[in-house]
């Protein structure tokens, strides 16, 4: 059973630009969050998708936006990038009889 | 105020040893679930161990348990016979809200760096 897909693995911006990064949960896997780690801040939720709605959303500004497809691929939107925004994006799935969230490897987004 | 905190930054353990990373969390919520992750440098987060609020017993899972002191409010991982592939970070967090409909919401520890010696 293929795990949690993130793409791309690497990718460098530049200030002002937009970046789309993209999960692909568990087959079967309906649950999509997405996570923010950075040294600085740690680990920070930004924001979760069930069944193509958002359903819980962190304390991030509205520059970071998502959405999931209906075969529960979700997509994650940061648009004028900051220098702040360089962080390792983590995305996890989770299904419906599972307890425990799965993570992908994560995107490493850096903005100089 | 911090729901979780782990207050030590980096541990060292020698080789076959065991080890106890500690975890504290607050919350008001009844129901909730406590995970233990691992994060090797290549990034991933690796699920470890689970406990519920309402579990009566300790988790353990193959060399991991978990000392859940509900009244502390604490949720150490005992990792024991420890092995130099178990050098990495290590994450507390917890989900508030009962299964099975709580959401997929983690809120994260600041970690501890787990470095363990030949």
């Amino acid at each position: 059973k293929a795990g949690v897909t993130q793409t791309p693995r690497y990718l460098i911006k530049t200030r002002g630009q937009q970046v789309t990064l993209s999960c692909s949960p568990i087959s079967g896997h309906r649950s999509v969050s997405w996570y923010q780690q950075t040294p600085g801040q740690g680990l920070q939720f930004l924001f979760e998708y069930f069944s193509e709605t958002q359903r819980n959303k962190g304390n991030f500004p509205g520059r970071f936006s998502g959405r999931q497809f209906s075969n529960s691929r979700s997509e994650m939107n940061v648009s004028t990038l900051e220098l702040g925004d360089s962080a390792l994006y983590l995305c996890a799935s989770r299904g419906p009889v599972n307890t425990e969230a799965f993570f992908g490897q994560g995107t490493r987004l850096t903005v100089v | 105020a911090q729901k979780i905190t782990q207050t030590q930054p980096g541990m060292f353990v020698q080789e076959k040893e065991a080890v106890t990373l500690d975890c504290t969390y607050d919350t008001s919520d009844p129901s909730y679930g406590l995970f233990w992750y691992k994060q090797p440098s290549s990034g991933e987060m690796i699920f470890l161990i689970y406990q519920g609020s309402y579990d009566q017993q300790n988790a353990t899972e193959g060399r991991y348990s978990l000392n859940f002191q509900k009244a502390r409010k604490s949720a150490n991982l005992v990792i024991s016979a420890s092995q130099l592939g178990d050098s990495a970070m290590y994450f507390c967090a917890m989900r508030e809200g009962g299964l099975p409909h709580a959401g997929n919401m983690l809120t994260f520890g600041g970690g501890t760096r787990l470095m363990v010696k030949p």
